[in-house]
């Protein structure tokens, strides 16, 4: 099946700081999708994204399909930022959504 | 709308017992998943359905079963709970128009 890798793993940013999340997928997909798991385990829709780029406040993401890479970048971070964020890909011609390990984001006021 | 509901919010079991985790969604979303969320592992595919009547496996399905007779319902069945079920259930659902999943708050499982 496909393979997703995010990368970093972790990531500490004081408060107001920059940051780019990077997902990384193996094989062709019409679906990539970019998820926030808060610390109450809320997991939270942030973007559909299987190419180019869209913005959101201060979050915005960009998917290179061609090159089989997809990237978060968030401004001006706030601790409410901290959490878990999860890319998920669906592979041409399946029907069903692959996870990554997720990136762990800790904001220090 | 409430969007994605999940039942109940905590659960403890004995090896061997069985149980039903409820999840609904109240926006005629025709897909519906279940994951399981372990540490480091992110969330992984347990069952789906993509319309009332018809389900699928995902990635992990074994010792869970799963039907879906509305479109509405989506029920996930431990038959004969084991000790590696511990883990946190999410359900989550999407419509073929948008793709856009959304989750449920999560069921946090612990199986003795």
């Amino acid at each position: 099946g496909i393979q997703v890798e995010q990368s970093p793993p972790d990531l500490i940013l004081q408060e107001g700081a920059n940051s780019t999340l990077r997902c990384n997928f193996s094989d062709s997909v019409n679906n990539l999708q970019w998820f926030h798991q808060n610390p109450w385990g809320q997991l939270i829709n942030l973007f559909y994204i299987p190419s180019g780029t869209k913005q959101n406040g201060r979050l915005s993401a960009t998917t290179v399909a061609t090159e089989r890479y997809s990237l978060l970048y968030i401004s001006s971070s706030q601790t409410t930022d901290s959490g878990v964020y999860f890319c998920a890909v669906e592979a041409v011609g399946y029907s069903t959504l692959t996870f990554g390990k997720g990136t762990m984001l800790l904001v220090s006021p | 709308n409430a969007g994605v509901t999940q039942t109940p919010k905590f659960q403890v079991l004995k090896t061997g017992q069985s149980m039903t985790l409820q999840c609904a969604q109240d926006m005629n979303h025709e897909y519906m998943s279940w994951y399981r969320q372990d540490p480091g592992m992110g969330l992984r595919l347990i069952h789906y359905s993509v319309g009332a009547g018809i389900t699928d496996q995902g990635e992990v399905p074994n010792g869970y079963n799963v039907s879906r007779s509305t479109t509405e319902d989506f029920p996930l069945r431990l038959l004969s709970a084991a000790p590696s079920q511990t883990s946190v259930y999410f359900c989550a659902s999407s419509s073929f128009t948008s793709a856009e999943q959304f989750f449920g708050p999560g069921t946090r499982l612990t199986v003795l």
